[in-house]
């Protein structure tokens, strides 16, 4: 079973449109979750931490739903430099990060 | 902005050689990882450390595997006898508490194993 699961997509969206990413996790004690993105052949850049009350920072909001275990990204007026895949990552009472395979979103001009 | 960095950038190996892999943490992180990624696959955790031991481990990380910080800064992950299912990117990450903070990565090592 694996421990984060995402749509790996690809997502293809025209410039302004609003994307959004689901990631499911099956630990329930998981603690923390992030959301990062992977530019082709690039280290994991941190993009928000998760909050249990939602959290925003300007184009992107983040979800976190504990009794569903899952978590989601919303991305409002698609840039083309936002084109990267995007990885769901929980962690555990331990150390561990779990990524997802990542979703892959391509924003068209 | 401070970053972690990783030596080589690519690193180039015949099968059944050893390899150190190096990384220098941000300077005022505690805890220090290891991730590989293997060619269009997801990231994996390797091992955790912190205090100058390893906290946590994955299966992957068996005994052909060892880390190692031999003075202040350095951060290094070897790989003994290498084989050709341990080519892949490694990323080294640094936190400055736990899990529960974000980590952040290095710009990653390429190792091919021919």
């Amino acid at each position: 079973r694996k421990e984060v699961e995402q749509d790996p997509g690809p997502f293809n969206v025209p410039e302004g449109a609003t994307v959004a990413f689901n990631c499911t996790y099956s630990n329930s004690a998981s603690q923390s979750f992030f959301w990062y993105r992977q530019d082709c052949r690039k280290e994991p850049k941190l993009l928000m931490s998760v909050y249990s009350s939602g959290n925003e920072d300007g184009r992107f909001t983040a979800q976190l739903n504990r009794a569903s275990q899952y978590i989601s990204l919303l991305i409002r007026d698609s840039k083309l430099s936002d084109s990267a895949t995007y990885l769901c990552v929980a962690s555990n009472t331990g150390n561990q990060f779990y990524f997802g395979t990542g979703t892959s979103l391509t924003v068209i001009p | 902005e401070p970053e972690v960095t990783q030596t080589p950038s690519h690193q180039v190996t015949q099968m059944g050689q050893e390899v150190i892999l190096r990384c220098v943490p941000i300077s005022n992180h505690l805890y220090f990882y290891w991730y590989r990624q293997i060619l269009g696959q997801k990231v994996e955790f390797l091992v955790s450390f912190y205090n100058n031991e390893i906290s946590e481990k994955s299966e992957i990380f068996d005994d052909q595997f060892s880390v190692e910080r031999p003075d202040g800064s350095n951060f290094t992950l070897k790989i003994r006898s290498t084989k050709l299912e341990d080519s892949a990117m490694y990323f080294c990450a640094s936190s400055t508490v736990n899990s529960n903070q974000p980590q952040h990565f290095g710009d990653g090592t390429r190792l091919s194993i021919l």
